[in-house]
């Protein structure tokens, strides 16, 4: 089994709403990552999580918060987000250390638009 | 910073024919990986082929191979036997190993019949 689950598929939320992205993964993968995709460009890496710890900050804003609560789960807290903040969100997860094969296991993605 | 760049925006190639991707890397590490990754309309990245630097062997997963020139920052992607299935937008990609992943542009393939 090599899914990652992200939940929702597709989500709109105003400009002062809260909302949550979800992604779970149930493959043992100790890094999990979080990528946003403009349309037509290739996923840019916002934030990597090793062993429950945030291992990589991309100098993304703050509006965004992820949070890593156990080994299979990932989320991303939004917050007073920009209409530019609409995208496809990508998350993965990978096997890393000794005997790891470093593959990226992506989601489907969550369609986010901010009105 | 590593960069990663696909010169080729759309590439097409004939059903049953064999195509070329091309991609080039910017680093100064001496270990690293190379992947490249396709994704359908339907957004799934989907791995293709994974290439370890340390590794001189060029990786190969049946229809795809790649060619992997390491003193030349190169890492292209050929599929023999295009099908139908294979359109898609690929992108290759570099990891170092700190866990940072960065993507080239990417190419998209069409498939003609």
């Amino acid at each position: 089994d090599t899914e990652v689950t992200q939940t929702p598929k597709h989500l709109v939320m105003g400009m002062t709403n809260k909302k949550s992205l979800k992604c779970e993964q149930h493959m043992g993968h100790r890094a999990m990552y979080w990528y946003k995709q403009k349309a037509k460009k290739p996923p840019e890496l916002m934030f990597v999580y090793s062993y429950e710890k945030l291992s990589i900050n991309e100098s993304v804003p703050s509006r965004f918060s992820p949070e890593c609560p156990n080994s299979s789960l990932l989320n991303l807290h939004l917050h007073a987000l920009q209409p530019e903040d609409s995208a496809l969100y990508l998350c993965a997860s990978s096997q890393e250390g000794a005997g790891g094969s470093y593959i990226q296991y992506f989601g489907a993605g969550t369609r986010l638009s901010v009105l | 910073a590593q960069t990663v760049t696909q010169s080729q925006p759309e590439m097409s190639v004939q059903e049953a024919e064999t195509v070329t991707l091309s991609c080039t890397y910017d680093t100064s590490e001496s270990d690293y990986y190379l992947f490249w990754y396709k994704q359908p309309p339907s957004r799934q990245m989907i791995l293709v082929i994974r290439q370890e630097a340390y590794k001189q062997q060029n990786a190969t997963e049946n229809r795809f191979s790649v060619n992997f020139q390491k003193a030349a920052k190169s890492f292209s992607l050929k599929i023999s036997d295009s099908q139908l299935g294979d359109a898609a937008m690929y992108f290759c990609a570099y990891r170092s190993l700190l866990g940072d992943m960065r993507f080239g542009a990417g190419t998209r393939l069409t498939v003609k019949p």
